[in-house]
């Protein structure tokens, strides 16, 4: 059985900081997504990596695909209120998408 | 239509009643997911429609679970004598193509609660 563990699973940090999410699998997928979700919605794709090694940036939001394609993580860059919400790494193979545990994050003003 | 529409978005049932979730993904999107999410943690799958196909249904929890597609468009999860742990949140995907590379449209979901 595929898993994706995330961590933390919950962050609560003041605006402005930094902060880093960790997606990790001991199996190998073709890519990666990150999703967010918000309260009484569905996740919203954010990114999608294919490549090991492959680094994406979307404003102040740094992805990165592990080399062996097994993990990923997300940097936030100067957090702000509007961040929060939960976030999801999914794993795809050939159709299947396996998402993690997810990270509940809450940025205090 | 524009987005993935799911009904109803709220569902309060009485355990060992029968429910109906329903999925309309967008419109040419050929690849149907849905997924279960408990207290808004991490989501689990469910079950995978190609078309009307479902080649992969093994994330179903138990034969009170089953789910189908016509038309190649809508989807119904029916979930059979309920009990309390299927409480959750139940989320719909479309996707153009189920090929693993391209982007889940997620519906709002259906949130059930079994008394």
């Amino acid at each position: 059985t595929q898993l994706l563990e995330q961590s933390p699973q919950f962050l609560s940090i003041q605006e402005g900081e930094n902060l880093t999410v960790y997606c990790n699998s001991s199996s190998v997928f073709s890519s990666l997504q990150w999703y967010r979700q918000e309260p009484g919605e569905g996740p919203v794709l954010l990114v999608t990596v294919v490549t090991g090694g492959e680094v994406k940036k979307l404003k102040r939001l740094t992805f990165q695909f592990g080399d062996a394609r097994k993990d990923s993580s997300l940097h936030i860059t100067a957090a702000q209120t509007g961040d929060t919400g939960l976030y999801l790494c999914a794993g795809s193979g050939t159709y299947k998408y396996i998402f993690g545990t997810g990270t509940r994050l809450k940025v205090l003003a | 239509g524009a987005g993935v529409s799911q009904s109803p978005s709220n569902k309060v049932t009485e355990k060992g009643k029968d429910v109906e979730l329903r999925c309309d993904p967008i419109s040419g999107h050929t690849a149907l997911y849905w997924y279960r999410q408990s207290l808004g943690q991490g989501l689990e799958f469910l079950i995978y429609f190609q078309g009307n196909s479902a080649p992969d249904k093994s994330g179903l929890p138990s034969d009170r679970f089953s789910a189908e597609r016509t038309g190649g468009s809508v989807s119904t999860l029916t979930i059979q004598r309920t009990q309390q742990e299927d409480s959750a949140v139940y989320l719909c995907a479309s996707s153009p193509a189920g090929d693993g590379a391209n982007v889940l449209t997620f519906g709002a979901g259906s949130r059930l609660t079994v008394l």
